[in-house]
């Protein structure tokens, strides 16, 4: 079955720009959970969203939102960009929480 | 808030050696999760621990809780050059709304 899909793979945006990113879980599965990676922070939380609910928050600004549609499918928006925002963005999908199935994820760079 | 800490930072091993890393948690956890990540890719879900005190092998992998739940470890026994890569533990904090994940331990193999 088809993985995680995460686009687009690369992206390039000037400060202050606001960028979205998409993300379509496994089917069937209902829990979407976001991810920054940066060599200095290691993997951070940002939210997850479940049946169209963020459920869970990390502890990031609200420059960074995101929504869950009826089909499970995600989006991530941050806005205002900051040079630290870029970074590798991660979803990833559950069914039932015991586990979670990465994407290949969307490195964003901010000049 | 709650932090978590995985020793060490980097191992290097000849092929064929042992190799442990070790996860602590400044807060109790509900379930430890571990995840691999190879050089250039996403993490992939290895294993997840929810019992106090429970152990679970795969193949050449092992994985524990403590007892108390605030720690876990994860043992690979005769490493294979296919083991390389950065392994991190998760949880969540708590609350259960902040899934957290360790620094990791990048594993490096020698032929």
């Amino acid at each position: 079955k088809a993985g995680v899909t995460q686009t687009p793979r690369y992206l390039i945006k000037t400060r202050g720009q606001q960028v979205t990113l998409s993300c379509s879980p496994i089917s069937g599965h209902r829990s979407v959970s976001w991810y920054q990676q940066t060599p200095g922070q290691g993997l951070q939380f940002l939210f997850e969203y479940f049946s169209e609910t963020q459920r869970n928050k990390g502890n990031f600004p609200g420059r960074f939102s995101g929504r869950q549609f009826s089909n499970s499918r995600s989006e991530m928006n941050v806005s205002t960009l900051e040079l630290g925002d870029s970074a590798l963005y991660l979803c990833a999908s559950s069914l039932n929480s015991y586990g979670y199935t990465f994407g290949s994820g969307t490195r964003l760079t901010v000049v | 808030g709650q932090q978590v800490m995985q020793i060490p930072q980097y191992q290097h091993v000849q092929e064929g050696e042992d190799f442990t890393t070790y996860c602590n948690s400044s807060t109790t956890l509900s379930n430890i999760q571990w995840y691999k990540q190879r050089p250039g890719g996403h993490p992939v879900f290895l294993i997840q621990l929810v019992k106090s005190g429970e152990v679970k092998k795969q193949k050449r992998l092992t994985f524990q809780f403590g007892e108390a739940k605030k720690n876990s470890s994860l043992h690979i026994t005769a490493t294979q050059t296919t083991d390389v890569g950065t392994y991190f533990c998760a949880g969540y904090d708590n609350y259960g709304q902040n899934f957290v994940f360790g620094p990791g331990t990048r594993l490096s193999v020698l032929p």
